[in-house]
């Protein structure tokens, strides 16, 4: 079984759509929690950290649910520059200072 | 503007070559990583320094090898590339902690014929 789970996708929704994405994690004592974006052959780049408590940061919504070991990542009023793959992150069973990164879930954006 | 810097930004090399990668980032972290991602698949740790004559082989076994003599450089070698070694190579550093992400470079994409 893999550290961090995601479904791949892709997710092709219109302009203005709301999505969502889930990812599972298997280490119970995880403690570091965030989503990347990857544009296609580009690097990922840190979209935001994810806080026991939830956050917010414009579109985004991102939430961690500890007890069924999942975080998801809300995107209101979707924009096609939206258009990338999205990674969940989660610090590795050795070590917090390593993060294990799952496959991704590709998102489309339609006009 | 970016903190951590790799080059060359696209290599095409002969099999048998010996190439190294390199990796710098300005920003002091202590913590730095090397992945290897092919399109469109997901990304492998192969490489991780947690600070200067630190190193250790990541979750992929990579026949590549790393050094970490100064806390800025993470550079990665293959003594003799091959064709399996095609790929885009991935550096990060981190300031290590809880809530702190990694910062990657552009990558270099290695195409060895």
């Amino acid at each position: 079984r893999k550290e961090v789970e995601q479904d791949p996708g892709p997710f092709n929704v219109p302009e203005g759509a709301t999505v969502a994405f889930n990812c599972t994690y298997s280490n119970s004592a995880s403690q570091s929690f965030f989503w990347y974006r990857q544009d296609c052959r580009k690097e990922p780049k840190l979209l935001m950290s994810v806080y026991s408590s939830g956050n917010e940061d414009g579109r985004f919504t991102a939430q961690l649910n500890r007890a069924s070991q999942y975080i998801s990542l809300l995107i209101r009023d979707s924009k096609l520059s939206d258009s990338a793959t999205y990674l969940c992150v989660v610090n590795g069973r050795d070590s917090s200072y390593k993060l294990i990164f799952g496959s991704g879930t590709r998102l489309l954006v339609r006009p | 503007e970016a903190d951590i810097y790799q080059t060359p930004r696209y290599l095409v090399i002969g099999t048998g070559k010996k190439i190294t990668l390199e990796c710098s980032q300005t920003m002091g972290h202590d913590k730095m990583y090397w992945y290897q991602q092919d399109p469109g698949m997901e990304l492998h740790l192969i490489h991780y320094s947690y600070g200067v004559n630190s190193t250790e082989k990541g979750d992929l076994s990579s026949e590549s090898t790393v050094s970490r003599i100064r806390t800025e450089h993470f550079p990665l070698t293959l003594e003799s590339a091959r064709p399996s070694h095609t790929s885009q190579y991935l550096c990060a550093s981190s300031e290590g902690g809880q809530n702190y992400g990694y910062t990657f470079g552009s990558g270099t994409r290695l195409t060895v014929v």
